[in-house]
């Protein structure tokens, strides 16, 4: 597609229900990583994929994130047992496999935690 | 803390000035890039810069990098009121495989 896509772009879920989100990166991009943002704060990295390698996992705050994505295209970003500190807006982001562009970002999902 | 930090945390001007913003980071970069994020959701690209370089430029956006003292200035020209946004560093640290975001500077540009 021409960007990144995410959904749902708004999540309003009850303590303890499992969310899943779904990013959907530009096509021929190799890299794809997701990003949390907490209000008024920055971006925390959560995890990242490039092609077929191993993920980078260093970033998920804890064994109820999971991140799944088949070889290049989407990728899904599962909290089981949401808690209200995973209250965010979720990022994804893809980039070509060159290191010297950018990252296209998508408009995120925000998920609330009630 | 790998995250770099910018300055100032918030700043307000007048449409047709100039805004500038700083960035400070404490490790070994391969570059550094600079983003805008409106109303709270997806990051825009502006620009990149490289270790090696100095200085760039694009359009009315002008970016410094000195890695001896490991700083990045943005500077808008004749700033816009769309150009209300929040501002992020970002550095592509050597043997890292993110890029580490700063804290940001919220700019508003007043009409």
């Amino acid at each position: 597609g021409a960007g990144v896509s995410q959904s749902p772009s708004n999540k309003v879920t009850e303590k303890g229900k499992d969310v899943e989100l779904r990013c959907d990166p530009i096509s021929g991009h190799t890299a794809l990583y997701w990003y949390r943002q907490r209000l008024g704060q920055g971006l925390e990295f959560l995890i990242y994929f490039q092609g077929n390698s191993a993920p980078d996992k260093s970033g998920l705050p804890s064994d109820r994130f999971s991140a799944e994505r088949t070889g290049e295209s989407v990728s899904t970003l599962t909290i089981q047992r949401t808690q209200q500190e995973d209250s965010a807006v979720y990022l994804c982001a893809s980039r070509t496999g060159a290191r010297s562009y950018g990252y296209t970002f998508g408009s995120g999902t925000r998920l609330t935690v009630v | 803390s790998q995250q770099g930090e910018e300055d100032p945390q918030a700043l307000s001007i007048q449409e047709g000035e100039n805004a500038t913003m700083n960035c400070s980071y404490k490790t070994s970069i391969n570059n550094l890039q600079w983003y805008r994020q409106n109303s709270g959701r997806g990051l825009v690209h502006l620009i990149l810069i490289r270790s090696n370089e100095r200085e760039k430029h694009s359009g009315r956006l002008r970016v410094t990098l000195d890695t001896s003292k490991k700083s990045s200035s943005l500077l808008i020209t004749a700033s816009r009121a769309a150009d209300t946004a929040s501002y992020f560093c970002a550095t592509d640290q050597t043997g890292a495989n993110n890029l580490f975001f700063g804290t940001g500077t919220r700019l508003t540009v007043i009409p």
